[in-house]
């Protein structure tokens, strides 16, 4: 059963930095592209990153609200993806998911979701 | 802004068949996939590609595409398919990612 499982959310204060952990079981980690999506109190869903598995290199992209702010890096020896969100602001206020992508270039999609962790940025 | 767009509410009667659409020029080039979320719930995929289903979601959810517009339909809609249904695709340099911004799904 794949699981994925986020950590490491909680309050924070404006300009500080945070870094979550999504901790994943039951599927081979380092074949697949792992995402993380946000969502604001009441909103809808903002893709933030992803990290493409070794054999695509490796390689990130981001959503240019948090470009140059957040990275997104992985191990595939723990099966762990993680966010590392700098300089937060108020407006990073939401529940940050983990997800597993797949399919292809043409077909892509996110099939498995952890549970989400709040991460709140406030004074 | 968002480059893919919903209709913000959607209502059905019980029993009867609703389409919830997605537009956006990058729909030209890549499939739409979507995603059911309930309150206080993650979101799950219901559809992607062309018009498949994850194992599990009933097969009264359905998908398709048209030009610059992708549609998920449900016939015979149940009370329990009431949520917020959001689409994502590939954006239109085709390097990065986009949601919808959702449709609220009533079934009256």
């Amino acid at each position: 059963e794949v699981q994925l499982v986020e950590s490491g959310g909680g309050l924070v204060q404006p300009g500080r930095s945070l870094r979550l952990s999504c901790t994943a079981s039951g599927f081979t980690f380092g074949d697949y592209a792992m995402s993380w999506v946000r969502q604001a109190p009441g909103k809808g869903l903002e893709w933030v990153g992803f990290i493409r598995s070794k054999a695509y290199g490796g390689t990130t992209e981001y959503a240019a609200s948090v470009k140059g702010r957040f990275t997104i890096s992985r191990d595939d020896s723990k099966s762990i993806a993680y966010l590392q969100m700098n300089s937060l602001k108020t407006e990073d206020t939401a529940v940050y998911y983990c997800t597993r992508v797949s399919g292809s270039y043409k077909q892509y999609y996110f099939d498995y979701w952890g549970q989400g962790t709040l991460v709140t940025v406030s004074s | 802004s968002s480059e893919l767009t919903q209709d913000p509410a959607v209502s059905v009667a019980l029993g009867q068949t609703v389409r919830i659409t997605c537009q956006g020029d990058s729909l030209r080039s890549y499939y739409a996939s979507w995603y059911q979320q309930k309150p206080g719930q993650a979101p799950v995929l219901v559809i992607y590609g062309k018009n498949n289903r994850p194992s599990g979601i009933p097969d009264r959810f359905s998908g398709s595409s048209s030009g610059n517009t992708a549609s998920l339909t449900i016939t015979g809609a149940q009370a329990e398919d009431e949520a917020d249904y959001y689409c994502n695709s590939r954006d239109s340099s085709g390097n990065l990612v986009v949601f919808g911004g959702g449709t609220k799904l009533t079934v009256l």
